[in-house]
């Protein structure tokens, strides 16, 4: 059964400084996604990686893939308050046996991240 | 474009009941999943349709339930509620393809009391 962890669970930073969220999975995927989430809202979906050494950034956040590793890293930098939200990744597995299509989605338990000034 | 539209937003109902969700993809999408997410956890697959076939199911009982209509809108259905139901149902729309992001709706959030 896939496994997904994230670590930490709680991230507390401060406005400017630099942090490194994890996610681990325990079987091998190409497929692993980063979402956003905010209190009571629904999921904004953040990055899509697809393949082994994937790197993809938008303003404060870059996300990275190592399928070998089994491992995602959400970085933030510089901090400002208003990337204070969970954070969730995603592993996508095929719905089914020899299916083509990734619709299921095994989710971390989430990081929550508050920045403060 | 409309993105994922649910409904309703907001349900109480009593242990028991039956209730039924509603999920509207984007506009060209022919694929549609469920999610429930319990309050302090990440959301955990129920069902994907795609084509108006169940394409793939998560670990829930047989009292969960759905279906895909012809335009591709799709129904959940939960039987016999429990307590423990409560949570936020979310749907995602997703367009089969390279890379199939997922594209979440605003969810239903669902009180069982």
């Amino acid at each position: 059964e896939l496994k997904v962890e994230q670590n930490p669970l709680f991230l507390s930073m401060q406005e400017g400084k630099n942090y490194t969220i994890y996610c681990n999975y325990s079987t091998t995927s190409d497929r692993l996604y980063w979402y956003r989430q905010d209190p009571g809202k629904s999921l904004e979906s953040l990055f899509v990686l697809l393949s082994n050494g994937a790197v993809k950034q938008e303003g404060r956040l870059m996300a990275s893939l190592d399928t070998k590793a089994r491992l995602s890293t959400l970085h933030i930098t510089a901090a400002v308050h208003d990337l204070s939200a969970t954070y969730f990744c995603a592993v996508g597995s095929l719905s089914f046996a020899g299916g083509t299509s990734y619709g299921k989605l095994t989710f971390g338990q989430g990081t929550i991240l508050t920045v403060h000034p | 474009d409309a993105g994922v539209t649910q409904s309703p937003t907001h349900l109480i109902k009593t242990r028991g009941q039956h209730v039924t969700l509603r999920c509207s993809p984007i506009s060209g999408h022919k694929s549609v999943s469920w999610y429930q997410q319990v309050l302090g956890q990440g959301p955990q697959f129920i069902f994907q349709y795609y084509e108006k076939e169940e394409r793939g199911r998560g670990n829930f009982p047989d009292r969960f339930s759905a279906r895909q209509f012809p335009n591709y809108s799709s129904e959940l259905n939960v039987n016999a509620l429990l307590l423990g139901d409560s949570a936020l149902y979310l749907c995602a729309s997703l367009q089969k393809g390279a890379g199939e992001t997922q594209y979440f709706g605003p969810g239903t959030r669902l009180l069982v009391l």
